[in-house]
Protein backbone atom coordinates (compact mmCIF):
# COMPACT_ATOMS: atom_id res chain seq x y z
CA UNK A 1 0.00 0.00 0.00
CA UNK A 2 1.38 3.41 -0.67
CA UNK A 3 1.84 5.26 2.04
CA UNK A 4 1.94 9.04 3.08
CA UNK A 5 3.25 10.03 6.42
CA UNK A 6 3.24 13.39 7.50
CA UNK A 7 6.08 14.23 10.50
CA UNK A 8 3.06 15.71 13.01
CA UNK A 9 -0.45 15.18 13.54
CA UNK A 10 -0.55 18.28 15.85
CA UNK A 11 1.68 21.53 16.17
CA UNK A 12 0.92 24.39 18.62
CA UNK A 13 3.49 27.44 17.59
CA UNK A 14 3.45 30.85 18.12
CA UNK A 15 2.99 33.81 16.20
CA UNK A 16 6.26 34.91 14.14
CA UNK A 17 7.82 31.33 14.41
CA UNK A 18 9.08 29.37 11.36
CA UNK A 19 7.53 26.48 10.82
CA UNK A 20 8.35 23.25 9.33
CA UNK A 21 5.90 20.97 8.04
CA UNK A 22 7.29 17.13 6.06
CA UNK A 23 5.48 14.88 4.40
CA UNK A 24 7.48 11.24 3.31
CA UNK A 25 6.01 9.04 0.64
CA UNK A 26 7.20 5.60 -0.22
CA UNK A 27 6.04 4.70 -3.83
CA UNK A 28 8.13 6.96 -5.77
CA UNK A 29 5.40 9.36 -6.78
CA UNK A 30 6.67 11.92 -9.05
CA UNK A 31 4.00 14.51 -7.74
CA UNK A 32 3.67 15.91 -4.86
CA UNK A 33 0.92 18.06 -2.72
CA UNK A 34 0.07 20.88 -0.06
CA UNK A 35 -2.98 21.55 0.69
CA UNK A 36 -5.02 23.22 3.50
CA UNK A 37 -8.52 22.24 4.49
CA UNK A 38 -10.46 24.88 6.77
CA UNK A 39 -14.62 23.91 7.78
CA UNK A 40 -16.39 25.27 4.84
CA UNK A 41 -13.97 25.93 1.96
CA UNK A 42 -13.00 22.24 1.72
CA UNK A 43 -9.33 21.19 0.22
CA UNK A 44 -7.12 24.19 -0.68
CA UNK A 45 -3.67 23.51 -2.93
CA UNK A 46 -0.60 25.45 -1.27
CA UNK A 47 1.77 24.27 -3.78
CA UNK A 48 2.80 21.05 -6.14
CA UNK A 49 5.35 19.52 -6.84
CA UNK A 50 5.98 17.68 -10.20
CA UNK A 51 9.87 16.40 -10.00
CA UNK A 52 12.42 16.84 -7.32
CA UNK A 53 13.68 20.51 -6.80
CA UNK A 54 10.37 21.68 -9.00
CA UNK A 55 7.32 23.50 -7.88
CA UNK A 56 4.20 25.33 -8.96
CA UNK A 57 2.21 27.84 -6.56
CA UNK A 58 -1.41 26.52 -6.54
CA UNK A 59 -4.75 29.16 -5.44
CA UNK A 60 -3.42 30.70 -1.82
CA UNK A 61 0.70 30.15 -1.77
CA UNK A 62 1.10 33.40 0.06
CA UNK A 63 2.65 33.09 2.97
CA UNK A 64 4.27 30.00 2.20
CA UNK A 65 7.49 28.20 0.77
CA UNK A 66 8.71 24.17 0.12
CA UNK A 67 11.23 22.46 -0.52
CA UNK A 68 11.82 19.29 -2.46
CA UNK A 69 15.21 18.26 -2.37
CA UNK A 70 14.75 14.52 -2.66
CA UNK A 71 11.97 12.55 -4.91
CA UNK A 72 10.11 11.15 -1.65
CA UNK A 73 10.21 14.55 0.66
CA UNK A 74 8.18 17.15 0.28
CA UNK A 75 8.35 20.30 3.36
CA UNK A 76 5.95 23.12 3.63
CA UNK A 77 7.37 25.80 5.41
CA UNK A 78 5.25 29.14 7.13
CA UNK A 79 8.30 31.28 7.07
CA UNK A 80 6.63 33.39 9.57
CA UNK A 81 3.50 31.61 11.46
CA UNK A 82 0.10 33.80 11.55
CA UNK A 83 -2.89 33.34 13.20
CA UNK A 84 -4.57 32.69 10.06
CA UNK A 85 -2.26 29.73 9.17
CA UNK A 86 -3.92 27.73 11.76
CA UNK A 87 -5.53 24.86 9.98
CA UNK A 88 -5.33 21.38 9.14
CA UNK A 89 -2.55 20.79 6.55
CA UNK A 90 -2.83 17.56 4.09
CA UNK A 91 -0.14 16.15 2.14
CA UNK A 92 -0.92 14.23 -0.66
CA UNK A 93 1.14 12.31 -3.73
CA UNK A 94 0.43 10.63 -6.80
CA UNK A 95 1.76 9.62 -10.33
CA UNK A 96 1.93 11.64 -13.18
CA UNK A 97 -0.71 10.22 -15.23
CA UNK A 98 -3.57 11.75 -14.80
CA UNK A 99 -6.03 9.17 -14.44
CA UNK A 100 -4.58 8.19 -11.32
CA UNK A 101 -5.86 8.77 -7.46
CA UNK A 102 -4.22 10.66 -4.92
CA UNK A 103 -2.99 9.37 -1.74
CA UNK A 104 -3.27 11.78 1.44
CA UNK A 105 -1.09 11.68 5.29
CA UNK A 106 -3.16 11.56 8.15
CA UNK A 107 -2.83 15.49 8.32
CA UNK A 108 -1.12 18.05 10.68
CA UNK A 109 -3.38 20.00 12.84
CA UNK A 110 -1.31 23.29 13.31
CA UNK A 111 -2.82 25.98 15.87
CA UNK A 112 -0.99 29.39 15.59
CA UNK A 113 -1.02 31.11 19.10
CA UNK B 1 -10.12 27.44 -14.37
CA UNK B 2 -11.73 24.20 -13.11
CA UNK B 3 -14.30 24.19 -10.74
CA UNK B 4 -15.80 21.79 -8.10
CA UNK B 5 -19.75 22.62 -6.54
CA UNK B 6 -21.08 20.58 -3.36
CA UNK B 7 -24.33 21.85 -3.08
CA UNK B 8 -25.34 20.22 0.16
CA UNK B 9 -23.16 20.89 3.37
CA UNK B 10 -25.53 18.49 5.36
CA UNK B 11 -26.82 15.25 4.12
CA UNK B 12 -29.03 12.85 6.85
CA UNK B 13 -30.16 9.66 5.84
CA UNK B 14 -31.92 6.81 7.38
CA UNK B 15 -29.82 3.31 8.18
CA UNK B 16 -30.85 1.11 5.43
CA UNK B 17 -32.26 3.95 2.88
CA UNK B 18 -30.28 4.80 0.01
CA UNK B 19 -27.94 8.07 -0.16
CA UNK B 20 -27.10 10.32 -2.68
CA UNK B 21 -23.93 13.02 -2.77
CA UNK B 22 -24.49 15.32 -5.38
CA UNK B 23 -21.47 17.04 -7.73
CA UNK B 24 -21.14 18.97 -10.71
CA UNK B 25 -17.89 20.01 -12.09
CA UNK B 26 -16.93 23.03 -14.28
CA UNK B 27 -13.56 22.13 -16.77
CA UNK B 28 -12.26 23.21 -20.04
CA UNK B 29 -11.67 19.44 -21.58
CA UNK B 30 -12.02 16.05 -20.41
CA UNK B 31 -12.56 15.78 -16.39
CA UNK B 32 -11.43 13.11 -14.20
CA UNK B 33 -13.67 12.84 -11.34
CA UNK B 34 -12.58 11.05 -7.91
CA UNK B 35 -14.24 10.99 -4.60
CA UNK B 36 -12.69 11.17 -0.98
CA UNK B 37 -14.08 10.01 2.00
CA UNK B 38 -12.56 12.05 5.27
CA UNK B 39 -13.08 10.31 8.40
CA UNK B 40 -12.61 12.02 11.77
CA UNK B 41 -9.03 13.29 12.72
CA UNK B 42 -7.44 11.42 9.34
CA UNK B 43 -6.59 12.10 6.04
CA UNK B 44 -8.73 11.84 3.16
CA UNK B 45 -8.98 8.31 1.65
CA UNK B 46 -9.65 7.46 -2.45
CA UNK B 47 -13.44 5.67 -3.31
CA UNK B 48 -14.20 5.95 -6.47
CA UNK B 49 -13.13 7.78 -9.95
CA UNK B 50 -13.97 8.26 -13.41
CA UNK B 51 -11.57 8.37 -16.36
CA UNK B 52 -13.49 7.41 -19.41
CA UNK B 53 -15.83 4.42 -20.95
CA UNK B 54 -19.14 3.42 -18.30
CA UNK B 55 -20.62 5.98 -16.69
CA UNK B 56 -21.26 4.19 -13.66
CA UNK B 57 -18.14 3.66 -11.92
CA UNK B 58 -18.18 1.51 -8.62
CA UNK B 59 -15.65 2.24 -5.40
CA UNK B 60 -15.07 0.94 -2.29
CA UNK B 61 -17.43 -0.04 0.59
CA UNK B 62 -20.14 -0.27 -1.95
CA UNK B 63 -20.09 3.16 -3.11
CA UNK B 64 -21.07 3.98 -6.73
CA UNK B 65 -21.36 7.23 -8.65
CA UNK B 66 -22.88 8.36 -12.17
CA UNK B 67 -21.09 10.54 -14.70
CA UNK B 68 -23.41 12.54 -16.43
CA UNK B 69 -21.54 15.13 -18.82
CA UNK B 70 -24.98 17.02 -20.02
CA UNK B 71 -25.48 18.00 -16.49
CA UNK B 72 -21.59 17.63 -15.60
CA UNK B 73 -22.49 15.75 -12.67
CA UNK B 74 -20.52 13.30 -10.82
CA UNK B 75 -23.25 12.44 -8.01
CA UNK B 76 -22.21 9.82 -5.37
CA UNK B 77 -24.44 6.81 -4.71
CA UNK B 78 -25.22 3.94 -2.25
CA UNK B 79 -28.04 1.77 -2.17
CA UNK B 80 -28.51 1.34 1.66
CA UNK B 81 -26.65 3.09 3.93
CA UNK B 82 -24.75 2.24 7.48
CA UNK B 83 -24.00 3.98 10.58
CA UNK B 84 -20.36 3.52 9.65
CA UNK B 85 -20.76 5.69 6.60
CA UNK B 86 -20.64 8.69 8.13
CA UNK B 87 -18.06 10.85 7.23
CA UNK B 88 -17.58 13.90 5.02
CA UNK B 89 -16.89 13.31 1.78
CA UNK B 90 -15.18 15.44 -0.81
CA UNK B 91 -15.66 15.21 -4.68
CA UNK B 92 -12.68 16.38 -6.86
CA UNK B 93 -11.47 17.48 -10.34
CA UNK B 94 -8.91 17.12 -12.90
CA UNK B 95 -8.70 17.86 -16.53
CA UNK B 96 -6.95 15.71 -19.05
CA UNK B 97 -5.22 18.46 -21.03
CA UNK B 98 -1.29 18.45 -21.02
CA UNK B 99 0.71 20.07 -18.37
CA UNK B 100 -2.59 20.90 -15.45
CA UNK B 101 -1.36 18.38 -12.57
CA UNK B 102 -3.91 20.59 -10.47
CA UNK B 103 -6.79 18.26 -8.58
CA UNK B 104 -9.44 20.53 -7.52
CA UNK B 105 -11.71 19.63 -4.22
CA UNK B 106 -14.90 20.62 -3.65
CA UNK B 107 -16.02 22.07 -0.21
CA UNK B 108 -17.44 19.43 1.15
CA UNK B 109 -20.71 17.32 2.46
CA UNK B 110 -20.58 15.70 5.92
CA UNK B 111 -22.61 12.42 5.92
CA UNK B 112 -24.46 11.55 8.45
CA UNK B 113 -26.41 8.39 8.86
CA UNK B 114 -29.69 7.75 11.37
CA UNK B 115 -29.03 4.29 12.88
Amino acid sequence: DVKVTQSSRYLVKRTGEKVFLECVQDMDHENMFWYRQDPGLGLRLIYFSYDVKMKEKGDIPEGYSVSREKKERFSLILESASTNQTSMYLCASSLVSKNTEAFFGQGTRLTVV
Amino acid sequence: AQSVAQPEDQVNVAEGNPLTVKCTYSVSGNPYLFWYVQYPNRGLQFLLKYITGDNLVKGSYGFEAEFNKSQTSFHLKKPSALVSDSALYFCAVRVSNFGNEKLTFGTGTRLTIIP
